[in-house]
């Protein structure tokens, strides 16, 4: 089966760091990817991890741990705008017609 | 470059009408996808096509059908609309199967 957990809320404070987790269990893997959506609008893509590590990208950092189905998004500096929902979602290659398993998300609320 | 385009942006219908949700890309990506996104539930897949000519079903196909005349089309019909069809319906493509998705802005549909 394929099940990917996130929580489902966080709140978290202007300029601080916060951390999103993401645990997966699929019958294969092939890669990670983060995306972001803001309310009312498409997700889109903000990093991928296939290899065990850290991937930086600016203000956020991404890490996996393939032998614990783990994976987190890294926010540091967290700005208003960075308000919105963040799906994580596995690339599982025995998943016949489901290329993509998507995480129910995670939304983050930036407070002053 | 638009990207992906998706119409209508918004639409009522009357449950039993047919309904065509229209989405083009011009990025000349092999793969494209149908997903419709709901409250709780997260983004699920309903049909895909990983070239022109083929299609395939996702995770919650019923009362869907799809066709792939050419690269840039990839239209979703609802042959007889029904209420719990009430979505946001995103369309999504890649380079190829299950490489980095890039999303439509989305199709609110209510069926009343």
């Amino acid at each position: 089966g394929q099940n990917i957990d996130q929580p489902t809320e966080m709140t978290a404070t202007e300029g601080a760091i916060v951390q999103i987790n993401c645990t997966y269990q699929t019958s294969g893997f092939n890669g990670l990817f983060w995306y972001q959506q803001h309310a009312g609008e498409a997700p889109t893509f903000l990093s991928y991890n296939v290899l065990d590590g850290l991937e930086e990208k600016g203000r956020f950092s991404s890490f996996l741990s393939r032998s614990k189905g783990y994976s987190y998004l890294l926010l540091k500096e967290l700005q208003m705008k960075d308000s919105a929902s963040y799906l994580c979602a596995v690339r599982d290659p025995f998943s016949g017609n489901t290329p993509l398993v998507f995480g129910k998300g995670t939304r983050l609320s930036v407070i002053a | 470059i638009a990207g992906i385009t998706q119409a209508p942006t918004s639409q009522i219908l009357a449950a039993g009408r047919r309904m065509t949700l229209r989405c083009t890309q011009d990025m000349r990506h092999n793969a494209m996808y149908w997903y419709r996104q709901d409250l709780g539930l997260g983004l699920r897949l309903i049909h895909y096509s990983n070239t022109a000519g083929t299609t395939g079903k996702g995770e919650v196909p019923d009362g869907y059908s799809v066709s792939r005349a050419n690269t840039d089309d990839f239209p979703l019909t609802l042959a007889s609309a029904v209420p719990s069809q009430t979505s946001v319906y995103f369309c999504a493509s890649s380079v190829g199967h299950a490489d980095t998705q890039y999303f439509g802005p989305g199709t609110r549909l209510t069926v009343l």
